[in-house]
């Protein structure tokens, strides 16, 4: 079965550093989308992306964050200057065109900022 | 503003036992979707079963089944049989259609789900 793909599983990196979280969604899928889950709490969604455009923000997706999808196949998730506070779980997930249809998700990337 | 609430912040079960987690949502919609997703502490996030409001019947995938009372804006998932593979983070989710014409999965707190041998 077709999955989405995350790259690094875990990333380590100094505050103040860009970071970028790299995710390969499923082929035939159109929407995509970043989720955060703050360690012990529930997930949240940051970021849609449809027709190479951003289709929705959450107030947590500042000026700090970016989505770029480089070569359509690549979905790539850019933290400009990382705060302590961006350590988190953060998710890719895709969907087909259909509407209602299940979300899939990555495994996920953890993001330690020190 | 479109919630989902999980009032079980913890759960167990006995292996082979059956277990209800509980889910209730804030909608205005008369059509939408609803889900359960599994979180095991590799911190995957796995689909486990979905429901569409307009659909009278609760679906069931083998072992996982729902209650789905939409008057009440109910969700509960039953787990028959559980296992030890089990033993996870369970979280509601419900699709929110946003202004941009987007969907964004709103997720409840979660239950963790201790399954004893």
């Amino acid at each position: 079965e077709p999955e989405v793909t995350q790259t690094p599983s875990h990333q380590v990196t100094q505050m103040g550093q860009e970071v970028i979280l790299r995710c390969v969604p499923i082929s035939n899928h159109l929407y995509f989308y970043w989720y955060r889950q703050i360690l012990g709490q529930k997930v949240e969604f940051l970021v849609s992306f449809y027709n190479n455009e951003i289709s929705e923000k959450s107030e947590i997706f500042d000026d700090q964050f970016s989505v770029e999808r480089p070569d359509g196949s690549n979905f790539t998730l850019k933290i400009r200057s990382t705060k302590l506070e961006d350590s988190a779980m953060y998710f890719c997930a895709s969907r087909p065109n259909r509407g209602g249809q299940p979300q899939h998700f990555g495994d996920g990337t953890r993001l330690s900022i020190l | 503003a479109q919630t989902v609430t999980q009032s079980q912040p913890e759960m167990s079960v006995q292996e082979a036992e059956t277990v209800t987690l509980s889910c209730t949502y804030d909608t205005s919609e008369s059509d939408y979707y609803l889900f359960w997703y599994k979180q095991p502490p590799s911190r995957q996030m796995i689909l486990v079963i979905r429901q569409e409001a307009y659909k009278q019947q609760n679906a069931t995938e083998n072992r996982f089944s729902v209650n789905f009372q939409k008057a009440a804006k109910s969700f509960s998932l039953k787990i028959s049989d559980s296992q030890l593979g089990d033993a996870a983070m369970y979280f509601c989710a419900h699709i929110l259609i946003t202004q941009g014409g987007s969907e964004k999965l709103v997720f409840g707190k979660g239950t963790k789900l201790t399954v004893n041998p």
